[in-house]
């Protein structure tokens, strides 16, 4: 079954900073890959997903992710880390090739330090 | 614009009572997923349907949960009898399951349940 994790528990940095989310996955086959954020009461909101094509994937509010094969890593990345950007994030992985399930990491607290 | 919408937002009775929590997909979307998200287990996959039918619900506890979409445009959770370790955030989300692509799901806002 694919499955994806995120190592840290809380991502701390300074506003102005980059700001780097990290993400494993494991799944059998080409992954599709998704990144999506959680604002406090609030429920999921999509921000990329990668299907195929460009390894580095742009999405909403200035965050990327790239993509890499060799080392089954998805990392979420913002190269100036805004205040508003404090939230939990998550990791999910789809297996193409099989039904329409997303496993979702456990999720990161992103704090962004005035 | 449109948007999966729940209700009720919160939730709070005591145990031993049903819990019934509805969902409106985005209209066109053909899949339903119901997720829960406590601190402890982060968010679980509850069940899923695609136009209509339960495709899984090996995530719900099957004694006293139960989740029905009785039309295209109404997904239900019910709990019954309710216990505290219910207590938690329940998601919807809708989406399309994609063909040449994949598509992202639409969460709403969720349900924040509290049995005492």
């Amino acid at each position: 079954a694919q499955s994806v994790a995120q190592p840290e528990d809380q991502v701390n940095v300074a506003e102005g900073n980059p700001l780097t989310v990290k993400c494993t996955y494991s799944v059998s086959g080409n992954p599709y890959l998704f990144w999506y954020v959680q604002y406090p009461n609030r429920g999921l909101q999509f921000l990329l997903k990668y299907i195929t094509g460009d390894n580095l994937v742009k999405g909403s509010y200035g965050f990327e992710a790239e993509f890499n094969k060799s080392q089954t890593s998805f990392h979420l990345k913002k190269p100036s880390a805004l205040v508003s950007d404090s939230a939990l994030y998550f990791c999910a992985v789809r297996d193409p090739g099989g039904n329409n399930r997303l496993a979702f990491g456990k999720g990161n607290q992103v704090v962004v330090i005035p | 614009d449109a948007r999966v919408t729940q209700t009720p937002r919160h939730k709070v009775t005591e145990m031993g009572q049903e819990v019934t929590m509805r969902c409106q997909p985005i209209l066109g979307h053909n899949t339903v997923f119901w997720y829960r998200q406590t601190m402890m287990q982060g968010l679980e996959l509850l069940a899923y349907f695609r136009n209509r039918a339960p495709l899984d619900d090996s995530g719900m506890p099957k004694d006293r949960f139960s989740a029905e979409m009785p039309d295209a445009t109404l997904a239900t959770l019910k709990i019954q009898p309710s216990e505290p370790r219910d207590s938690a955030v329940y998601f919807c989300a809708s989406g399309l399951p994609g063909g040449q692509g994949v598509n992202e799901q639409f969460f709403g806002p969720g349900t924040r349940l509290t049995v005492l």
